[in-house]
């Protein structure tokens, strides 16, 4: 079972709409959460960072967590075609293991 | 302009060769990270660094590839001999250690191709 998984894709959704990805982790102790974005032949981009259960808002962008489940989120909303890009969720052990795991991350096509 | 930058941007070299790719962490970082990225194996840790010191090389090929820090502005990581398989994408990230803080921020990468 790899470390951190993700919903395969690719998602395509019209502009304006949600776009959701989800992750699970395998490492219960897990305590960091992020998420990156990767437009084709660029570096990762950090797009959110998450530590706590609940919901965190950054404009357009939601991450979840629900550490009980093991489960972290991105939701896009009112996505627009500049979303359109490969979108790979990382997961750190603890708060002082800098070691992230990555997973194989889900592509994201916004069709005009 | 707070960025990590890596050099060469693009490296085509010959099987046997030696490869050095060389990073400069974001200014006031103290954890420097190498990453391989190709289509199959996804993004996969090579070796990470906090203050300059190696902390963890587990993900790297230990007989051919080596990482250093020989300053807190360069990191480097070498490839002696190069092969075919380690045509990849090769991504340094840095990030400031602290509580509750592990954000890394990735360089632009360094795209090799060993023929």
């Amino acid at each position: 079972q790899k470390e951190v998984e993700q919903n395969s894709g690719p998602l395509s959704v019209p502009e304006g709409a949600i776009a959701s990805l989800n992750c699970t982790y395998s490492d219960r102790v897990s305590q960091s959460f992020f998420w990156y974005r990767q437009y084709s032949g660029k570096s990762p981009e950090l797009i959110m960072s998450i530590y706590s259960n609940g919901d965190k808002e950054d404009g357009r962008f939601t991450a979840q967590l629900n550490k009980a489940s093991q489960y972290v989120s991105l939701l896009i909303r009112d996505s627009q075609p500049s979303d359109s890009a490969t979108y790979l969720c990382a997961v750190a052990p603890g708060w002082f293991d800098y070691k992230l795991s990555f997973g194989a991350g889900t592509t994201v096509t916004v069709r005009a | 302009d707070a960025r990590v930058t890596q050099t060469p941007r693009h490296k085509v070299t010959e099987m046997g060769q030696e490869v050095t790719m060389r990073c400069q962490p974001i200014l006031g970082h103290n954890t420097v990270f190498w990453y391989r990225q190709t289509m199959m194996q996804g993004l996969e840790l090579l070796a990470y660094f906090r203050n300059r010191a190696p902390l963890d090389d587990s993900g790297m090929p230990k007989d051919r590839f080596s990482a250093e820090m020989p300053d807190a502005t360069l990191a480097t990581l070498k490839i002696q001999p190069s092969e075919p398989r380690d045509s990849a994408v090769y991504f340094c990230a840095s990030g400031l250690a602290g509580l509750g803080n592990n954000e890394q921020f990735f360089g632009p990468g360094t795209r090799l191709t060993v023929l």
